[in-house]
């Protein structure tokens, strides 16, 4: 069975960064784009970036470009997303899914919560 | 990239029918069959239901179906069930290797 498995809640001071983690099972890992998501507190889904763990092919929405980082490591199969130079405005679920046919997120892992306080 | 417009709710009851748009452009909606629908109650993951304009996911009831025309596509929801209440989320490949959300829709179950 195909399973995402996310890191642990975080809690950050605004100014620093964060990195998340999605470990996956039940495919080949190499085979499978990972999209990265968020989801503000009461706000919608908004897409940040993806990664080819095959080849380590990024993407990302302009909005995210330059303080977002992944990578992807193929033992474990896991892959990493860190946010940098956070504000309370990155306070959000953030999370990975698997890119399926035509795109489409087909397997979510259970989400990351970040806090960002002071 | 603008998020795909949606209507922000949408209801009926039991056994009727709903349907949602999301309105794009011809970079991403218009310009790709490459539209996806997402289900999502509270506190809990996004689930695909719709993948590829009208294409079902093994498992999601044929209650759900999806179609596009022009740079709008469509949601529809049949016989609508108490579990069907949720957020509805449209997602669209915008190009350049980049995607795109609606703005979501919630649907209320009368």
């Amino acid at each position: 069975q195909v399973h995402l498995v996310q890191s642990g809640a975080e809690v950050k001071k605004p100014g620093a960064s964060v990195k998340v983690s999605c470990k996956a099972s039940g495919y080949t890992f190499s085979n499978y784009f990972i999209h990265w998501v968020r989801q503000a507190p009461g706000q919608g889904l908004e897409w940040m970036a993806m990664i080819g763990p095959g080849d380590g092919t990024t993407s990302y929405a302009q909005k995210f470009q330059g303080r977002v980082t992944m990578t992807s490591d193929t033992s474990p199969s896991t892959v990493y997303m860190e946010l940098s130079s956070l504000t309370s405005e990155d306070r959000a679920v953030y999370y990975c899914a698997r890119m399926g046919y035509g795109g489409a997120m087909d397997v979510w892992g259970q989400g990351t919560t970040v806090t960002v306080s002071s | 990239q603008s998020a795909l417009t949606q209507p922000p709710s949408a209801s009926g009851s039991p056994g009727q029918s709903v349907t949602i748009s999301c309105t794009g452009t011809s970079s991403d909606v218009g310009g790709w069959n490459y539209v996806s629908w997402h289900q999502q109650h509270p506190g809990k993951a996004p689930k695909l239901i719709i993948y590829e304009v009208s294409k079902r996911p093994s498992g999601v009831p044929d209650r759900f179906s999806g179609s596009k025309s022009g740079n709008t596509a469509s949601l529809t929801v049949s016989g609508l069930q108490a579990e069907d209440e949720a957020d509805y989320y449209c997602t669209s490949y915008a190009g350049s290797n980049t995607y795109v959300f609606g703005t979501g829709t919630k649907v209320t179950v009368l």
